[in-house]
Order: C-alpha cells, then sequence, then structure tokens
C-alpha cells in the first residue's frame, strides 16, 4: 500500500540547536517530493519539490534531500519563528491532472529562545 | 494579492444541515482540490478537478459534492451533515500541465459538526 511516515512526530529544538525530519515512502511511480510548512490556523505553504533520487534543494535555513527511500528536511540553527508543522508529501499518478497528493502526518516543530 | 480563498474561515452548524464552502483562485491554474484534514492534522484529498471535470474522486461519501463552475472556481456543497464531518477543509490548486507541480492551499475553513 502507497504510505507516506514521517519522523519524529514532534521534536523540540533550542535556538541554533541544528536536526533533520525524515519522510520515508512506499510509492510506485513517484512523480515527486514536496515538503510544505504549516503554521497553525493556515493551509500549508510550499517549500520545496524533490523529483529524483540525490537531489537537493535550499531555502535559507532549509535543506531538502532526497533518497530512493525517504527524504530529510535539514534545519540548520533554527530560529523561534522556524516552529510550525512539517509536511511531506509524495505526487503519483498516470500524469497531468490525475496526479495526487499523499501526505504524511506531519513533523510538529518547537524552537525555543 | 494572487491566492486561494475560501469561505467563510469558519462554519459552525447543527447535525442534518446542508452547508457550502466556496473556493477561488486567481493564479491562472486548471487543476482543484479539495481536502479534509482531520484533528490529528492528517491531509487527505476528497476532489480533484480539471478544466471543471471531476478527475479525481476519493470515495467520499454521496452527501458531499463538489462543483466546479469554472477554472477559478471549486465549491463543496455537503448535505444532511454528521458529527464526523467536523474538520478543516481545504482547497488547493495547480497547474496540471506547467513545469511545476506544486499544490497551492487556501487558508481553510474549519468546519464543527454540533
Amino acid at each position: 500500500e502507497d504510505q507516506v511516515t514521517q519522523s519524529p512526530e514532534a521534536l523540540r529544538l533550542q535556538e541554533g540547536e541544528s536536526s533533520s525530519l525524515n519522510c520515508s515512502y512506499t510509492v510506485s511511480g513517484l512523480r515527486g517530493l514536496f515538503w510544505y510548512r504549516q503554521d497553525p490556523g493556515k493551509g500549508p505553504e510550499f517549500l520545496f519539490t524533490l523529483y529524483s533520487a540525490g537531489e537537493e534543494k535550499e531555502k535559507e535555513r532549509l535543506k531538502a534531500t532526497l533518497t530512493k527511500k525517504e527524504s530529510f528536511l535539514h534545519i540548520t540553527a533554527p530560529k523561534p519563528e522556524d516552529s510550525a508543522t512539517y509536511l511531506c508529501a509524495v505526487q503519483w499518478g498516470r500524469g497531468g491532472a490525475t496526479n495526487k497528493l499523499i501526505f504524511g502526518t506531519g513533523t510538529l516543530l518547537a524552537v525555543q529562545p | 494579492d494572487t491566492a486561494v480563498s475560501q469561505t467563510p474561515k469558519y462554519l459552525v452548524t447543527q447535525m442534518g444541515n446542508d452547508k457550502s464552502i466556496k473556493c477561488e483562485q486567481n493564479l491562472g491554474h486548471d487543476t482543484m482540490y479539495w481536502y479534509k484534514q482531520d484533528s490529528k492534522k492528517f491531509l487527505k484529498i476528497m476532489f480533484s478537478y480539471n478544466n471543471k471535470e471531476l478527475i479525481i474522486n476519493e470515495t467520499v461519501p454521496n452527501r458531499f459534492s463538489p462543483k466546479s463552475p469554472d477554472k477559478a472556481h471549486l465549491n463543496l456543497h455537503i448535505n444532511s451533515l454528521e458529527l464526523g464531518d467536523s474538520a478543516v477543509y481545504f482547497c488547493a490548486s495547480r497547474l496540471a500541465g506547467g513545469a511545476y507541480n506544486e499544490q497551492f492551499f487556501g487558508p481553510g475553513t474549519r468546519l464543527t459538526v454540533l
């Protein structure tokens, strides 16, 4: 069964303490892996798309990497404003408009000053 | 601002009532989605429309009926609301044939059924 699993469920860091979030997937015919950030009471905000193993993307303190079975979201020297739920999603389908996202359950990140 | 917008933001209603949620996007996208996020924050796709045509229906009860009057709008009507329908509903959009695949989400509608 196609599945996306994120770990840990929750992570508490001190400001400046780097760490990584994991997203493992069992989807055949992957057409992209997406990372989103969700703040309380808001919709998911797009961060990165990764398409092939070995690919890396960076944005400020965040860096996303992809292997054939999992993706990591590395957070370097986090700040309190990085606190949010981070969602991973994989896209699969026959192509074009039929593609759909399967989401993981997210990692709730809290960065304390 | 270019965005995906939803109305209302909050919806509180009694069991058995019928309600609608509206979604509009001005991003020029051709594909729109409805997602349901439960109390554990799990986001699950419900429907997808491409150019006003239903292309994904994830075995959602018949009480849920989406309607897309044009590419920029996707509404969700729910009949005979049940307690289990309480959740946050997100609309999203995407350009299916574009170089980039990401979906852009609206702010959500929190539905509470009493």
